[in-house]
Formats: C-alpha cells, sequence, structure tokens
C-alpha cells in the first residue's frame, strides 16, 4: 500500500509569511504526529492528531498549529514565518495513537525562510 | 534539555569494523525504537525493544535494553557503506504519548 505522503516537498518563503503543509497518511491510520528537524535541535515533536482531535502537543509556540480530516488526512499551518522555521517538517501515520502504535514517516517538506 | 543522549554524535569507519551507538537517558522509557534515516528520506524504524535487558538481532545489528529501560545500545558487526546514515534513538516517557528522539548519530562506512 502507499506510503505517507507530503506536500509540496520544498518550500521557501519570507519572513512574516505563513504557510501550510500537507500530509496523507496511510490509508487505515487514525494518527498522524508531526515533527520538526534541524541540524541544531535534531528531531522534536510538533503535535499529533487522532480521529480529527489534538492527542498531544509539543513546545512549540502558538504559531504552529495544525488540523486532522475526517478522511485522516493533516495539515499543519505556520504563522508569521521567522528565520528559525527552516527546517525539515515530517508527518510521521500510526493505526493507532501510543507508544505501542510503529509510526511510518513520510520524506518531508523542506522549509526555507529568507 | 536532551532527554535522550546519543554518543558518539558522528562516527565515521572502514567497511568491516565494528561500531556501537549509546543512547543514554536519566529518565525511564516504556519502549525505546531505533530509526534510520538516509538524506531526503523520513526515518525509517528498525526496532523496537521494550523488556528491560531485552536483545533484538536484526541482520547484523543488535540492539539492547538497558535493565532499568534508561538506556539502550545499537551494535554493528562488520558494516558496509549500505548501512551508511543518521541513526536515531527514540521512546515514550513512561505516562507520556510524545515520542521524544536522541540527537542522532551520523554514521559514514568508508569502501
Amino acid at each position: 500500500k502507499a506510503g505517507v505522503t507530503q506536500t509540496p516537498r520544498y518550500l521557501i518563503k519570507t519572513r512574516g509569511q505563513q504557510v501550510t503543509l500537507s500530509c496523507s497518511p496511510i490509508s487505515g491510520h487514525r494518527s498522524v504526529s508531526w515533527y520538526q528537524q534541524t541540524p541544531g535541535q535534531g528531531l522534536q515533536f510538533l503535535f499529533e492528531y487522532f480521529s480529527e482531535t489534538q492527542r498531544n502537543k509539543g513546545n512549540f509556540p502558538g504559531r504552529f498549529s495544525g488540523r486532522q480530516f475526517s478522511n485522516s488526512r493533516s495539515e499543519m499551518n505556520v504563522s508569521t514565518l521567522e528565520l528559525g522555521d527552516s527546517a525539515l517538517y515530517l508527518c510521521a501515520s500510526s493505526f493507532g495513537s501510543g507508544g505501542d502504535n510503529e509510526q511510518f514517516f513520510g520524506p518531508g517538506t523542506r522549509l526555507t525562510v529568507l | 534539555t536532551q532527554l535522550l543522549e546519543q554518543s558518539p554524535q558522528f562516527l565515521s569507519i572502514q567497511e568491516g569494523e565494528n561500531l556501537t551507538v549509546y543512547c543514554n537517558s536519566s529518565s525511564v522509557f516504556s519502549s525505546l525504537q531505533w530509526y534510520r534515516q538516509e538524506p531526503g528520506e523520513g526515518p525509517v524504524l528498525l526496532v523496537t525493544v521494550v523488556t528491560g535487558g531485552e536483545v533484538k538481532k536484526l541482520k547484523r545489528l543488535t540492539f539492547q535494553f538497558g535493565d532499568a529501560r534508561k538506556d539502550s545500545s545499537l551494535h554493528i558487526t562488520a558494516a558496509q557503506p549500505g548501512d551508511t546514515g543518521l541513526y536515531l534513538c527514540a521512546g515514550f516517557p513512561y505516562s507520556s504519548y510524545k515520542l521524544i528522539f536522541g540527537s542522532g548519530t551520523r554514521l559514514l562506512v568508508r569502501p
């Protein structure tokens, strides 16, 4: 079956703009998690959605938000972009929520903020 | 504060050598996972260790979970160039649904 897909793969924005990233999970998976990966901070958890509800949230400012649709597809939005938001944004899907569920990662969206 | 510390950060070895990567924490984890990430791709799960003291083998890779569930190691025997990549440990601290990642170990195996 198809893996996790993320669009777009690459994005260039300027400071102050906003951006929306999209993630389509593996068919049948109801949980989608988002992560930010940077050389300095590594992989950091942003938030998790399960059945359209945000289950968990990492330590990121309110400029980072997300949502999940009834078909489990998820979007992540970052408003008022800052240079430090440049990163690889990864989403991962799993059948359920929590540690017993293997997460499958997409290829990521590389965001560059100029 | 990095909850999961990985060492070494970088490792460059010759094909055929053995290596060990460590993942340490002062916190107890319900499980620990190891991922490998290649350029332009997302991390791929290699293994999950759940029981303290558990040892799992995946071909030339051996994973161990510490007895106290605070640390784990990944040992690669006779490394090959195809093993090159970023190795990440990750875990769910007890009573948390947030997956925490280590800082990663970048491995280069030279032919």
